[in-house]
């Protein structure tokens, strides 16, 4: 069984600050697939980023990139030039992948509480 | 195209009654997975349906809940005789093909029950 782990429960920071999300993971599995989710007040679940294991490259999205680190079992989430609006709840996600093209469900984290101050 | 769409968002029931809750999987999706919140929690899963077919119930309950995905209409997760314990978000999320290539699942709302 996989398992997620936050280590920060809230995190607080200046508009257009950089801000780093911590997560880590434990599996055995050796492909996957890692993302992190953000949920803002409304409660929708929106994906922000995605990185497949197998690849070494750091995924970006705009102002969104990952620090993954396979051996160490990391995958931190750095915002850029935060905005008001990346006021949200923010959830690290695993999922395994099979060889045969199906896939399990998400295990998540228990989220970290990011606050953008003006 | 909309999303995926859970109905209702919000339900309340008291003790020991039954709870449907209801998600349309976004158009040309067949793979249906669900989820519980519980308050300062992340998403927990609970079982994964592609149509007619239960693929991977490991996070349900054994006792007192249910999930269909029939061939037509949308998915349906049955909480029987309902507890406090139960009071929780429920997130449904749905993906056209599960795995390689394509592994982004796409959210509902979330339904929002209390028991009181």
């Amino acid at each position: 069984a996989q398992t997620v782990t936050q280590s920060q429960p809230e995190m607080s920071v200046q508009e257009a600050e950089t801000v780093t999300l911590s997560c880590t993971y434990d599996t055995s599995e050796n492909n996957y697939y890692l993302f992190w989710y953000k949920q803002p007040p409304s409660r929708q679940m929106i994906l922000v980023i995605r990185q497949e294991a197998y690849k070494q490259q750091n995924a970006t999205e705009n102002r969104f990139s990952v620090n993954f680190q396979k051996a160490a079992k990391s995958f931190s989430l750095k915002i850029s030039d935060s905005q008001l609006g990346d006021t949200a709840m923010y959830f690290c996600a695993f999922m395994k992948q099979y060889s045969g093209g199906g896939a399990d469900g998400l295990t998540f984290g228990k989220g970290t509480h990011l606050i953008i101050q003006p | 195209n909309a999303g995926v769409m859970q109905n209702p968002r919000h339900l309340v029931r008291r003790r020991g009654q039954e709870a449907r809750l209801r998600c349309s999987p976004m158009k040309g999706h067949s793979h249906v997975y669900w989820y519980r919140q519980l308050p300062e929690e992340g998403l927990k899963f609970m079982v994964y349906l592609q149509k007619e077919n239960i693929i991977d119930e490991s996070g349900m309950p054994k006792e007192r809940f249910s999930a269909e995905f029939p061939k037509e209409g949308p998915s349906i997760l049955r909480i029987q005789q309902v507890v406090r314990g139960d009071s929780a978000a429920y997130f449904c999320a749905s993906s056209p093909r599960a795995g390689q290539g394509n592994t982004e699942a796409f959210f509902g709302q979330g339904t929002r029950l209390t028991v009181v």
